[in-house]
């Protein structure tokens, strides 16, 4: 079956230390997204990528990194630089076509002490 | 720029009882509406959307929703709940493929015995 795998469901990491989260797709999607989401705060994207070797910030982008060399792939980095790391982060795909919705991977939860 | 509201951020409702879970958006061209839900710890799935034409759209697991232009607002219905429905529910708006998908913060279904 087609989706987005999203790895590890949990992260546990020391302040000061840069992590990756994982996503991969094989929807065959060339629009895949990163949001956060925080209690209370609904989903707040971070950055997404329409195109392999192409990507643009959201609306929380400082403390963060991506890359796309891969269409199936999206990784995303919390650097130390992100103040407030402790969330949940899912990744989405978007197909072509007018209205398109979104599809999720079921998160990663990271904990930063 | 387009914004979402979702007026309650915990609806409880009794078993088998009908439930509306309110969204109300605000966009100076045509958009695109969708409902999510989202169940503990697992990324977000559409429950239904709507593009065009009959204003009053039919989801998976018994829901429905109603586009109404003239109040902006895209409410999600149940005639009756179950305790299966216990999640969160996020209302989301787009203008076209390109465009960022925007969401509203969530409303908390408590679904009592």
């Amino acid at each position: 079956d087609g989706g987005i795998t999203q790895s590890p469901k949990y992260l546990f990491r020391k302040e000061g230390q840069n992590v990756t989260l994982s996503c991969e797709q094989n929807l065959n999607h060339d629009a895949m997204y990163w949001y956060r989401q925080d209690p209370g705060q609904g989903l707040r994207l971070i950055y997404y990528s329409q195109i392999v070797n192409d990507f643009q910030k959201g609306d929380i982008a400082e403390g963060y990194s991506v890359s796309r060399e891969k269409k199936e792939s999206f990784p995303l980095t919390v650097t130390s630089a992100q103040k407030n790391p402790t969330a949940f982060y899912l990744c989405a795909s978007r197909g072509q076509g007018v209205a398109s919705p979104l599809h999720f991977g079921n998160g990663t939860r990271l904990t930063v002490t | 720029a387009q914004s979402v509201t979702q007026l309650d951020s915990q609806v409880p409702v009794f078993e088998e009882a009908p439930v509306e879970l309110r969204c109300n958006y605000s966009s100076s061209v045509s958009v695109y509406l969708f409902w999510y839900v989202q169940y503990p710890n697992q990324g977000l799935q559409l429950l239904l959307k709507y593009l065009s034409g009959s204003t009053l759209v039919k989801g998976i697991n018994g829901f429905e929703a109603e586009f109404n232009k003239s109040q902006t607002s895209f409410h999600l219905r149940k005639p009756s709940v179950h305790i299966s429905d216990t999640a969160e529910y996020f209302c989301a708006v787009t203008r076209n493929r390109d465009d960022k998908i925007i969401f509203g913060k969530g409303t908390r279904l408590h679904i009592l015995p």
